[in-house]
């Protein structure tokens, strides 16, 4: 049982590649989310699923793209990276939404060049 | 939409002291109200949460208390242990934003636990 798993761990892009962070989950959870982390501003939604299916923005969702490829996985998608979207990028999973426990993968750091 | 503000930033204590960490929401729609901590280099991870019909929690060190009026919320450590060193994160619900509403993060805590 590996819970949340995402790859890559690391990557460094140069401005205006793109790129695909990809993300699954093995405990049958309906809903998904992405999030990113910058220092001193805690964790914003970028785009959730909460359901196969469905997608919806969050926060932060300018320059990024989701797919729910089915219920395992949740794929989210960097078309032209800029600098400002270097961070650190965390999958999580729940059971029962937003008011629920999230469960988290390790995290990806992203450096945009 | 929601905001939530998180107080202090950062807080020192000696091992066996109690902290507190303070958060404010704005939304009264907000429901419910987890604490998250993130170990150095780590995910994430649950370590207790409130929904807005109560108005205290605890497991063992670790309590949280609500107050809908004044719209904030606070977790308590008492006891603390050099493993409680960590960034901790308030966060609040929000019914609004896409069909599942949103998560609102505070900005975080760091919390050092010195021997």
């Amino acid at each position: 049982n590996a819970g949340v798993t995402q790859t890559p761990k690391f990557q460094v892009l140069k401005t205006g590649q793109s790129m695909t962070l990809q993300c699954a989950q093995d405990m049958n959870h309906n809903s998904m989310y992405w999030y990113r982390q910058d220092p001193g501003m805690g964790l914003r939604l970028i785009y959730y699923s909460a359901s196969e299916g469905t997608t919806d923005k969050g926060e932060v969702p300018n320059g990024y793209n989701v797919s729910r490829l089915n219920k395992r996985e949740f794929s989210l998608r960097l078309e032209s990276a800029a600098p400002s979207q270097t961070s650190v990028y965390f999958c999580a999973s729940s059971a029962t939404g937003i008011t629920g426990e999230l469960f988290f993968g390790e995290g990806s750091r992203l450096t945009v060049l | 939409g929601e905001n939530v503000e998180q107080h202090p930033s950062t807080l020192s204590v000696q091992e066996g002291d109690s902290a507190v960490i303070k958060c404010t929401y704005s939304d009264s729609a907000s429901n419910y109200f987890p604490w998250y901590k993130q170990e150095l280099g780590k995910r994430p991870q649950l370590i207790i949460d409130i929904r807005s019909n109560v108005g205290e929690k605890k497991d063992q060190r670790i309590a949280v208390t609500l107050n809908k009026t004044a719209k904030h919320f606070s977790l308590h450590i008492t006891e603390t242990q050099p493993e409680d060193s960590a960034v901790y994160f308030c966060a609040a619900s929000t019914p609004y934003g896409g069909s599942q509403g949103n998560l609102i993060f505070g900005k975080g805590t760091k919390l050092s636990v010195k021997p």
